[in-house]
């Protein structure tokens, strides 16, 4: 079975400032990898996905995420944050190998920006 | 949010009632899921569909039932053996193995 372990609940930085979302996973065989923003009371918002290729995998609103397979970590980063970052990101994962296309979420992190 | 809509955004249910909750998508995508949110948790697959007139229990399908008799529309009924029914459900669709794309939930309340 696979699982998606963020490990902190809340992520507090200055505007400006570069931003770290950390996301660990564990799947048989290969992943893929997903990272969604929730803003409050609205849907999941697609930020960028990892199945194949380069390991950095550049996405929406000047996110981007790194895919490390031997420490199974696909944290999302961005240089420059943003007060309008401030949200609720969720990191997915689904096996290569996934008849029903079934996703696995982490608990989420609050991302907080500061002006 | 895009082509997948979900009604109502607020539904209040009295104890022992059934309510149905509607998704409806226009991007003619095959697959159709349905999640569960509560605060502080991540989501949890209730049932999903991967083409019409079909589809499978997730993790905590239990006092939950769906239908997908056209494909662009799989609404989900929360039963009244649902215990513990409020919550913020969410809704999503993709292209059979491809990204799930978001509707904009409907939070539901128990009285």
């Amino acid at each position: 079975a696979q699982s998606v372990a963020q490990p902190e609940d809340q992520v507090n930085v200055a505007e400006g400032n570069p931003l770290t979302v950390k996301c660990t996973y564990s799947v048989s065989g290969n992943p893929y990898l997903f990272w969604y923003v929730q803003y409050p009371n609205r849907g999941l918002q697609f930020l960028l996905k990892y199945i194949t290729g380069d390991n950095l995998v550049k996405g929406s609103y000047g996110f981007e995420a790194e895919f490390n397979k031997s420490q199974t970590s696909f944290h999302l980063k961005k240089p420059s944050a943003l007060v309008s970052d401030s949200a609720l990101y969720f990191c997915a994962v689904r096996p290569w190998i996934n008849a029903g296309n079934m996703l696995t979420f982490g608990g989420g992190t609050r991302l907080m920006v500061k002006p | 949010d895009g082509g997948i809509t979900q009604s109502p955004k607020y539904l209040f249910r009295k104890e022992g009632q059934n309510v149905t909750l509607s998704c409806e998508q226009n991007l003619n995508h095959d697959a159709m899921y349905w999640y569960r949110q509560d605060p502080g948790q991540g989501l949890r697959l209730i049932y999903y569909s991967q083409i019409v007139n079909d589809f499978q229990k997730g993790d905590i399908a239990e006092g939950y039932s769906v239908s997908r008799e056209k494909k662009e529309s799989f609404p989900l009924t929360v039963t009244s053996a649902q215990k513990n029914p409020t919550a913020f459900y969410l809704c999503a669709s993709s292209m059979s193995t491809d990204t799930q794309y978001f509707g904009p939930g409907t939070r539901l309340t128990v009285l």
